[in-house]
């Protein structure tokens, strides 16, 4: 499966600035999602938004979505130094409502915040 | 909110011998489960599609012999890698999609080093 691209692949910034991620896709999506991974673990969904959305937020995330241009942001504000982690895009064609798709991830951007 | 456990979280085989990871979603049904794999500082890649009661459709270029899926009931899906060889040593991720709280939940993975 083709993978999305995410940039920056590395981020490094200060504890109480803002994060910003990008994500581009190839194909068609019903959403994209956001999830955080910290290091050896699982995933945690963070955030969905849905195609015909063009921005959404949830406490400190905010994530924008340009389907003519098939891309996507995540900006967290105010960064702490729990928020490091890598982070990844994911599409979801969502053929299949009651069974949920096979979701595409992009390559993930590192974020370290330093105390 | 929804719950898969996996386990175990880690695991050490000696190269040839076969090893199991479970996927449960404990408060929902998952009719489908999905394996993902990821491989350091990478991205996931999808493996195969469990689908309750049926056979896997495994992605291309996965082995659907050597990498065995099982998905015997609503809750239970389980991966076993055969024959098990140092190439295969990754982190096995399953994740389920619970159209209750429309979002696919992630068990928490499984580090497999084959030596």
């Amino acid at each position: 499966s083709q993978q999305g691209e995410e940039d920056p692949q590395a981020l490094s910034i200060q504890e109480g600035e803002n994060a910003t991620m990008n994500c581009s896709y190839k194909t068609s999506i019903n959403n994209l999602q956001w999830y955080r991974q910290n290091s050896g673990r699982g995933l945690v969904h963070l955030i969905l938004i849905r195609s015909n959305e063009r921005e959404k937020h949830s406490g400190r995330l905010r994530v924008t979505l340009d389907t003519s241009k098939k891309s996507s942001s995540l900006l967290i504000t105010a960064s702490r130094a729990a928020d490091t982690a890598s982070y990844f895009c994911a599409t979801d064609p969502m053929l299949e409502e009651t069974s949920g798709s096979r979701l595409t991830f992009g390559e993930g951007t590192q974020l370290t915040v330093n105390p | 909110g929804a719950v898969v456990s996996q386990h175990p979280s880690r695991v050490i085989c000696k190269s040839g011998t076969s090893v199991k990871i479970e996927c449960r979603s404990l408060d929902f049904q998952a009719t489908t489960m999905f394996w993902y794999r990821q491989f350091p500082k990478q991205s996931l890649m999808l493996m195969a599609t469990s689908n309750e009661g049926s056979k896997a459709t495994y992605e291309q270029g996965v082995e659907k012999d050597k990498f065995l899926i099982n998905h015997a009931s609503l809750t239970l899906s389980t991966l076993t890698v055969t024959s098990a060889h140092p190439e295969d040593s990754s982190f096995y991720i399953c994740s389920a999609w619970d159209i209750t709280n429309y979002g696919y939940t992630f068990g928490s993975g499984t580090r497999l080093t084959v030596v």
